[in-house]
C-alpha cells in the first residue's frame, strides 16, 4: 500500500531563512508526486508536480522540490521564506498509471515564520 | 483553465437538516471527482471518488447513506450530508482531474476552494 510521511508537523522559521519540509514516500512504482499549499481558511494550490524526467522541479512562489528515488523522497525548499509563506503544505502521491486517480496524502507540516 | 469551484463557501445548519455541496468544474470535463473531508490542522480525508453515470466507490468507513453523492454530468458533483449532526461539521473539499489529458497530467487534480459545514 503507498503511503506518505511528512516527519515534521510544525516548523517554525525566521523570515528570510532557507526552509526544506521533508516529505517521504512508500510506493511499489515511481509515482506522481505533488506539494499543495493551504492557506488558512483557503483551498489546496498546487506548488509544484513531478511526474517524469528531471529530478529537481521548479514551483510557484520560488518554491523547488527535489525528488531522489534512492530515499523515497521528495522534499520542498525555499531559499528565502516570505511572512506570507505560514500556511499548511501537504506532499501527496498518485500512481503514474491506470485508471486509479486517487492520491495519498501526508499529515501536513504546519509552518510558521518569525518576523 | 482548470478551475473547479463549490457552493456554498459556508453552511450552518440545525441539527437534523440535511445540506447539499456542489462541486463544478469550470472550464474542463470531469468524468471523476473525489470528496475530501479535512478536520482543523489534519490532512485531507478521501471520503468517496463521485463518477458520472454511476455509482460512488466510498471509502472504507464511509456512510453511504450519511454522504449521498450524485455526479449529474461531466461537470458537476453533489454531495448531500443528510440528517447532519454536529459531528458532521468539517470542511469539506472536492477535485476534479481533467478527463482526456496526455498522460503526463494524468494525475494532477484541481481543487475547489472547499466548504465549511457548521452543524449547530
Amino acid at each position: 500500500a503507498q503511503s506518505v510521511t511528512q516527519p515534521d508537523i510544525h516548523i517554525t522559521v525566521s523570515e528570510g531563512a532557507s526552509l526544506e519540509l521533508r516529505c517521504n514516500y512508500s510506493y511499489g512504482a515511481t509515482p506522481y508526486l505533488f506539494w499543495y499549499v493551504q492557506s488558512p481558511g483557503q483551498g489546496l494550490q498546487l506548488l509544484l508536480k513531478y511526474f517524469s524526467g528531471d529530478t529537481l522541479v521548479q514551483g510557484i512562489k520560488g518554491f523547488e522540490a527535489e525528488f531522489k528515488r534512492s530515499q523515497s523522497s521528495f522534499n520542498l525548499r525555499k531559499p528565502s521564506v516570505h511572512w506570507s509563506d505560514a500556511a499548511e503544505y501537504f506532499c501527496a502521491v498518485g500512481p503514474n498509471a491506470g485508471n486509479n486517480r486517487k492520491l495519498s496524502w501526508g499529515l501536513g507540516t504546519s509552518l510558521a515564520v518569525n518576523p | 483553465g482548470a478551475v473547479v469551484s463549490q457552493h456554498p463557501s459556508r453552511v450552518i445548519c440545525k441539527s437534523g437538516t440535511s445540506v447539499k455541496i456542489e462541486c463544478r468544474s469550470l472550464d474542463f470535463q470531469a468524468t471523476t471527482m473525489f470528496w475530501y473531508r479535512q478536520f482543523p490542522k489534519q490532512s485531507l480525508m478521501l471520503m468517496a471518488t463521485s463518477n458520472e453515470g454511476s455509482k460512488a466507490t466510498y471509502e472504507q468507513g464511509v456512510e453511504k447513506d450519511k454522504f449521498l453523492i450524485n455526479h449529474a454530468s461531466l461537470t458537476l458533483s453533489t454531495l448531500t450530508v443528510t440528517s447532519a449532526h454536529p459531528e458532521d461539521s468539517s470542511f469539506y473539499i472536492c477535485s476534479a482531474p481533467r478527463d482526456r489529458e496526455p498522460s503526463i497530467t494524468y494525475n494532477e487534480q484541481f481543487f475547489g476552494p472547499g466548504t465549511r459545514l457548521t452543524v449547530l
